[in-house]
């Protein structure tokens, strides 16, 4: 059974610059979450879906971030326009339901702004 | 607020041996779910256990087992017999089982290095 897939797994823009990151997750699993770890920290959740809906987008910085996921499977997570301190590496993850048998993440995409 | 506190940000043991990792938590609920995830440097998280919080048994997976004290609201991982693929940032997580917003709580993690 393939895993989530991310892409890219590095991205190196200027400040300013928008960028994109897209995920695949594990078929079956109808919630996705999107978060952002920066180094030495656990991850900080920025955006979760069930199916289409983003059930809990409180951590989403919304004026320059922005998520989608339309048909309910893959996922778009985009930084426009990027700002120095959005560096970090971003995961994805995927679970069927609440979650409860624990999350399942990709290998992340790591962003430096410069 | 439920938290999660990993009060070892760094740990070392020579390989083949046993070591454990603690985790406390603070919650007022009583239904809940208990996960250590593995992070290797560069590499992708792997969820290692999980413990459901009314079940007394506490969880093993091969190597790895926990010590679930939940009236202590401690949650240990012990690796016995620790290899050099173990070295990996170790977080702990927390996740009420009630309404509709179930999110991971994470502690801060613990970094172990396996030495040979």
């Amino acid at each position: 059974e393939a895993g989530v897939v991310q892409s890219p797994r590095y991205k190196i823009i200027e400040k300013k610059q928008p960028v994109a990151f897209w995920c695949n997750p594990i078929s079956g699993h109808n919630t996705l979450y999107w978060y952002r770890q920066n180094l030495g920290q656990g991850p900080e959740l920025l955006i979760r879906y069930e199916n289409e809906e983003a059930v809990d987008d409180s951590q989403l910085p919304k004026d320059r971030f922005s998520a989608e996921r339309l048909k309910g499977v893959d996922s778009t997570l985009k930084i426009q326009p990027a700002e120095l301190g959005d560096s970090a590496v971003y995961l994805c993850a995927s679970s069927f339901m609440t979650g409860l048998n624990g999350q399942y993440f990709g290998p992340g995409t790591r962003l430096t702004v410069l | 607020a439920q938290t999660v506190t990993q009060s070892q940000p760094e740990m070392s043991v020579q390989e083949a041996e046993t070591v454990t990792l603690s985790c406390t938590y603070d919650t007022s609920e009583n239904n809940y779910y208990l996960f250590w995830y593995k992070q290797p440097p560069s590499r992708q998280m792997i969820l290692v256990i999980r413990q459901e919080a009314y079940k007394q048994q506490n969880a093993t997976e091969n190597r790895f087992s926990v010590n679930f004290q939940k009236a202590a609201k401690s949650f240990s991982l012990k690796i016995s017999d620790s290899q050099l693929g173990d070295t990996a940032m170790y977080f702990c997580a927390f996740m009420e089982n009630a309404g509709n917003n179930r999110k991971l709580i994470w502690g801060l993690g613990t970094s172990l290095a396996v030495n040979p």
